[in-house]
């Protein structure tokens, strides 16, 4: 069975401070994103990257950086955590373009 | 520019009767496109998927959406409501190049 897997299911940070999510997936998937999800918002794109070391931004990079170290992991930074990074994290990953997403099952992220 | 718009955030219909989730899209190029399901506390689970090999698409749970490109729509229907319906759609396009576009959600309820 496919799986992406998040690190955490829930997190509070205070503002300020330096926060890593993690996303593991085990499908051997060039593909992989990070979403935050919002009511109302649907899902907005944050970064993906295609391939290891490569990475590019979506449509709301500001204030979050993210790493691609080994094929199967990608982390979301956020540099310097701020009440407004209070939301629902989906990471995700696929095989390429056209392809269905398979989703982890979220991290709620709470800055206070 | 891209875009997919999700003409109603709730619908709320009967167990058994038919439902009807809207979505328009706007692209320039033939664009891939999918229906996602949230179930309350899960993670995004595909519902179905149109590539341009056929226009009305067959999906799991009893789910099908039909592409019509005149109207640059991508509505998703289901002949009866059943309980376990209820959760939240998402219409997502994706126009290649790695850029996936989320509706904002319709979050359906479903009465007994």
């Amino acid at each position: 069975d496919v799986k992406v897997t998040q690190s955490s299911r829930y997190l509070v940070k205070r503002t300020g401070e330096k926060v890593f999510l993690e996303c593991v997936q085990d499908m051997d998937h060039e593909n992989m994103f990070w979403y935050r999800q919002d009511p109302g918002l649907g899902l907005r794109l944050i970064y993906f990257s295609y391939d290891v070391k490569m990475k590019e931004k979506g449509d709301i990079p500001e204030g979050y950086s993210v790493s691609r170290e080994k094929k199967e992991r990608f982390s979301l930074i956020l540099e310097s955590a701020s009440t407004n990074q209070t939301s629902m994290y989906l990471c995700a990953s696929n095989k390429g373009s056209g392809n269905e997403q398979f989703f982890g099952p979220g991290t709620r992220l709470t800055v206070l | 520019a891209q875009s997919v718009t999700q003409l109603d955030s709730h619908v709320s219909v009967s167990e058994g009767t038919p439902v009807l989730l809207r979505c328009n899209y706007s692209s320039s190029y033939s664009p891939s496109l999918f229906w996602y399901v949230q179930h309350p506390n899960k993670g995004l689970q595909l519902l179905l998927k149109y590539t341009s090999a056929a226009t009305l698409v067959k999906g799991i749970n009893g789910f099908e959406a039909e592409f019509k490109k005149s109207e640059t729509s991508f509505h998703l229907t289901k002949p009866s409501a059943h309980m376990s319906d209820a959760a939240e759609y998402f219409c997502v396009i994706d126009t290649g190049g790695f850029k996936t576009i989320f509706g904002a959600g319709t979050r359906l309820f479903v009465k007994a």
